[in-house]
């Protein structure tokens, strides 16, 4: 079946511009997670989603970012006014916790943001 | 609260030769442990898990680790290194009570040289 997905996979801005990062987890997974990696570094969690519960934000760096997920599937991660320091590579995973004991998470390949 | 530790960020072993990651975790109820693996310019991709069942996991591409709680430890081996092992690993804790939350190492680095 499909995997999780991300678009864009590179994404080029200009400091000071929002983007926005897409997520289509796997169908029926109810956690989906975002994560950034930047470079040479391993992840860092920013935000998860479970099921209808208030998602936990606790990971994300600054109110310049956030995320919605709509309808329980796909998710969008917007950073505004873009720094350099933003530039990494931003991971989606979700997972299926309650429904058949299948605990780990599955990635998607990331999209790279470049800020100039 | 939960944390995993990994340690050396950068390990190097001959082609051939044992392969071994480690990884501490802290969790106050017992675990869900993971090891996923990243190759250059790819997401990341589940190489074991340990779910409360056998304490020996066995995983992909020869690996397989061992969970001890006394030490709490999940480290990672293979027997023989191949060169298509260089990828950066990360260990991975999860506690269902904190809502399947992910706790990820800093990752480790394995060079194999031949």
């Amino acid at each position: 079946g499909a995997g999780v997905s991300q678009s864009p996979s590179n994404k080029v801005t200009e400091k000071g511009k929002d983007v926005e990062l897409r997520c289509d987890p796997i169908s029926g997974h109810t956690a989906l997670y975002w994560y950034r990696q930047s470079l040479g570094q391993g992840l860092e969690f920013l935000i998860y989603f479970q099921g209808n519960s208030a998602p936990d934000k606790s990971g994300l760096p600054s109110d310049r970012f956030s995320a919605e997920r709509t309808g329980g599937s796909v998710s969008t991660l917007t950073i505004q006014r873009t720094q350099q320091e933003d530039s990494a590579v931003y991971l989606c995973a979700s997972s299926s916790p309650r429904k058949t004991g299948d605990y780990e998470q599955y990635f998607g390949p990331g999209t790279r943001l470049t800020v100039t | 609260a939960q944390s995993v530790t990994q340690l050396g960020s950068h390990v190097s072993v001959s082609e051939g030769a044992l392969v071994l990651l480690r990884c501490n975790y802290s969790s106050s109820v017992p675990p869900y442990l993971f090891w996923y693996v990243q190759y250059p310019n790819q997401g990341l991709q589940l190489l074991l898990k340990y779910t409360s069942a056998a304490t020996l996991v066995k995983g992909i591409n020869g690996f397989e680790a061992e969970f001890k709680k006394s030490e709490t430890s999940f480290h990672l081996t293979k027997p023989s290194a191949h060169m298509s092992d260089a990828a950066e690993y990360f260990c991975a804790v999860s506690v269902r009570d904190t809502g399947n939350q992910f706790y990820f190492g800093t990752g480790t680095s394995l060079t194999v040289i031949p």
